[in-house]
């Protein structure tokens, strides 16, 4: 089946630096891409939608300038924690889907767990 | 908001069989219905979508009645590696999903 895969799995950074994390579709192409995070038991809250080739869609409430999204081909996009801070620490997930004719699955990343120290 | 009610959490035995139901009033006519599974510190990962009737694959079976406002994704024989949270969502095509709470399945020995 397809496959998404986020890279890093796991990441420790300090206060006021910056994270990426990459999602890349393995096997096919994905005009959109979806990023998630989830606080220890709950549920998974998007972030953003990232299309490629132009800019991400923000759901409300996400900095746009903190979250910084690039979708710059069609099997990667990257998401970009600026300026992180403890409040920050979080598992991030991506997904793409794979339009199939009559249905479409999400394939999701096996998610990144962001601790800011 | 998201689309779709579904209970908090289940306990259930090793060998029994789980039905988790979900209710989607407010389904479009687009709409599928598809069930996630979550371990800790995983991605959620596919286990089953339907339109409407039943459907059934080698881990589960998902049972649509013909209203589709609601649904019920049944595990047979479960084992304590069943264990997780499992997401019923709705969603057409490319359209952002949209997570409920889930519902935390505890397989006990």
């Amino acid at each position: 089946g397809a496959v998404v895969s986020q890279h890093p799995s796991r990441v420790i950074c300090k206060s006021g630096t910056s994270v990426k994390i990459e999602c890349r579709s393995l096997d096919f192409q994905a005009t959109t891409m979806f990023w998630y995070r989830q606080f220890p038991k709950q549920s998974l809250m998007l972030m953003a939608t990232s299309n490629e080739g132009s800019k991400a869609t923000y759901e409300q409430g996400v900095e746009k300038d903190k979250f910084l999204i690039n979708h710059a081909s069609l099997t990667l996009s990257t998401l970009t924690v600026t300026s992180a801070h403890p409040e920050d620490s979080s598992f991030y997930i991506c997904s793409a889907s794979r339009a199939e004719i009559g249905n479409t699955e999400a394939f999701f990343g096996q998610g990144t767990r962001l601790t800011v120290v | 908001l998201a689309k779709t009610t579904q209970p908090i959490s289940m306990d259930s035995y090793e060998g029994q069989e789980v039905n988790i139901t979900c209710s989607h009033n407010n389904i479009a006519t687009n709409d599928y219905i598809t069930w996630y599974q979550q371990f800790p510190s995983q991605g959620p990962r596919f286990i089953i979508q339907g339109y409407k009737t039943k459907v059934t694959n080698e881990v589960a079976s998902l049972f649509i009645p013909a209203d589709r406002k609601s649904s019920t994704l049944s595990l047979p024989r479960v084992s304590l590696s069943d264990t997780a949270v499992y997401y019923c969502l709705v969603n057409t095509g490319f359209q952002k999903l949209v997570f409920g709470t889930g519902t935390r399945l505890l397989v006990s020995p």
